[in-house]
């Protein structure tokens, strides 16, 4: 069975980085993944695709300030110089034959 | 430019039916693979449905299967979800989200419609 763990929230200052983790079940750690960001009361936006050895292809118009990384089973978002409009909830994605699987979102709050 | 626009979100009675279609443009639909995604309210993301690019295989998350039906009909660039026998659950955001070219990722996403369906 396919599963991502994601913290519920996360929070740090504007201008600030920030580090969100999904977490691959045990016998997936070389699974890729996607980001997704969902700002309130819009659909979901794609961020990038991440790979297990930390390579990521960013979606169409998004700034470098979003980048991935990947440890093992981890898969890392980071946002640096932190805006207010990246206050969102953010989530990653995998797959595999036949079915898609979703972490549970991180709420980000940018103080 | 890539887009995708739904349709045909309703309230609906528990038991109903409701179509809903998935209008894509900026891109030829038979080319990639297509998802229904669903977000209750106040809930997260969850994956309902896919469509590969060729239409011969279909996928469905378990809380849906025997009920939806996924389709496309690529001469009209458009996804459908056939949806029967709706429960209170099945109340939600409805997105539609195209697979990249590798299959996987979700690339582009549409704006969603909503379902309601009432007891």
């Amino acid at each position: 069975q396919l599963v991502l763990t994601q913290s519920p929230s996360a929070s740090a200052s504007l201008g600030a980085s920030v580090k969100l983790t999904c977490t691959l079940n045990s016998g997936h750690s070389i699974y890729s993944i996607a980001w997704h960001q969902q700002q309130p009361e819009k659909g979901p936006r794609y961020l990038m695709r991440l790979y297990s050895d930390g390579r990521h292809i960013r979606g169409d118009g998004i700034p470098d300030r979003f980048s991935g990384s990947s440890s093992g089973a981890e898969r890392y978002l980071t946002i640096s110089s932190l805006q207010s409009e990246d206050e969102a909830d953010y989530y990653c994605q995998t797959w595999a034959t036949g079915i898609v699987v979703f972490g549970g979102g991180t709420k980000l709050t940018v103080l | 430019e890539v887009q995708l626009l739904e349709s045909g979100g309703a309230l609906v009675q528990f038991g109903g039916s409701l179509r809903l279609s998935c209008a894509a443009s900026g891109f030829t639909l038979s080319n990639y693979a297509i998802s229904w995604v669903r977000q209750a309210p106040g809930k997260g993301l969850e994956w309902v449905s896919l469509i590969t690019g060729s239409g011969g295989n279909t996928y469905y998350a378990d809380s849906v299967k025997g009920r939806f039906t996924i389709s496309r009909d690529n001469s009209k660039n458009t996804l459908y979800l056939q949806m029967n026998s709706l429960r209170v659950e099945d109340t939600a955001v409805y997105f539609c989200a195209r697979g990249d070219s590798s299959g996987g990722a979700f690339d582009y996403w549409g704006q969603g419609t909503v379902v309601t369906v009432s007891s």
